[in-house]
């Protein structure tokens, strides 16, 4: 199975900060990788597909790069509504596997 | 607009049974795919397995081989997750969302979570 890693786990920042979340796979994923963003007690929202494809209605200030096994999440002005936990995935046909996720917080 | 609404909270015994469902509205049902995710309690995300109605087939992470089985109803665009032997552990959300179906899609929709707590 392709284990997920993230880092850091958690990250203090202030609204304006550029944030850079990083995410690893265990073997070569391609560009097979998802970015969501999970706020306390809602379902997780899909930000980034395909490593570096922007989902519909996100904000052009979230952005993804990388390819086979580091990829990265940069949130380029941090805005309060972005104080979240986020989490990578990695995608194919027959498994998904996310990583552990990195709380944004407010420093 | 894809929508997924879930059924309710449960509370089960440890060694019982649980079955959520997950009706979806919009879109062609049959066309894509349904997973189911469960987060415990201040834990990450973790995916249990995934079904593509229009198959009827469904495929289960390791870990859940043997004690989940996913269905789908395609009359009434419903989805299913039925887990047994419950123990404490398996308290969590548990989630659906859709993907496109095909090889390599993300989870573009979710349901909005059922929270089964599993106790004595």
């Amino acid at each position: 199975d392709i284990q997920m890693t993230q880092s850091p786990s958690t990250l203090s920042a202030s609204v304006g900060d550029r944030v850079t979340i990083t995410c690893r796979a265990s073997q070569s994923i391609s560009s097979w990788l998802a970015w969501y963003q999970q706020k306390p007690g809602k379902a997780p929202k899909l930000l980034i597909y395909k490593a570096s494809s922007l989902e519909s209605g996100v904000p052009s200030r979230f952005s993804g790069s990388g390819s086979g096994t580091e990829f990265t999440l940069t949130i380029s002005s941090l805005q309060p509504d972005d104080f979240a936990t986020y989490y990578c995935q990695q995608y194919n046909s027959y498994s998904f596997t996310f990583g552990p996720g990195t709380k944004v917080d407010i420093k | 607009q894809v929508q997924l609404v879930q059924s309710g909270a449960e509370v089960k015994k440890p060694g019982s049974s649980v079955k959520v469902s997950c009706k979806a509205s919009g879109g062609t049902f049959s066309s894509y795919a349904i997973s189911w995710v469960r987060q415990a309690p201040g834990q990450g995300l973790e995916w249990m397995g995934r079904i593509i109605p229009i198959l009827g087939i469904a495929n289960y992470a390791q870990k859940f081989q043997g004690r989940v089985t996913i269905t789908a109803d395609k009359s009434t665009s419903t989805a299913y997750m039925e887990l047994s032997s419950l123990r404490s552990e398996d308290t969590a959300v548990y989630y659906c969302a859709r993907d496109l179906g095909g090889s390599y899609n993300p989870f573009d929709y979710w349901g909005q979570g059922t929270l089964v707590t599993v106790s004595s």
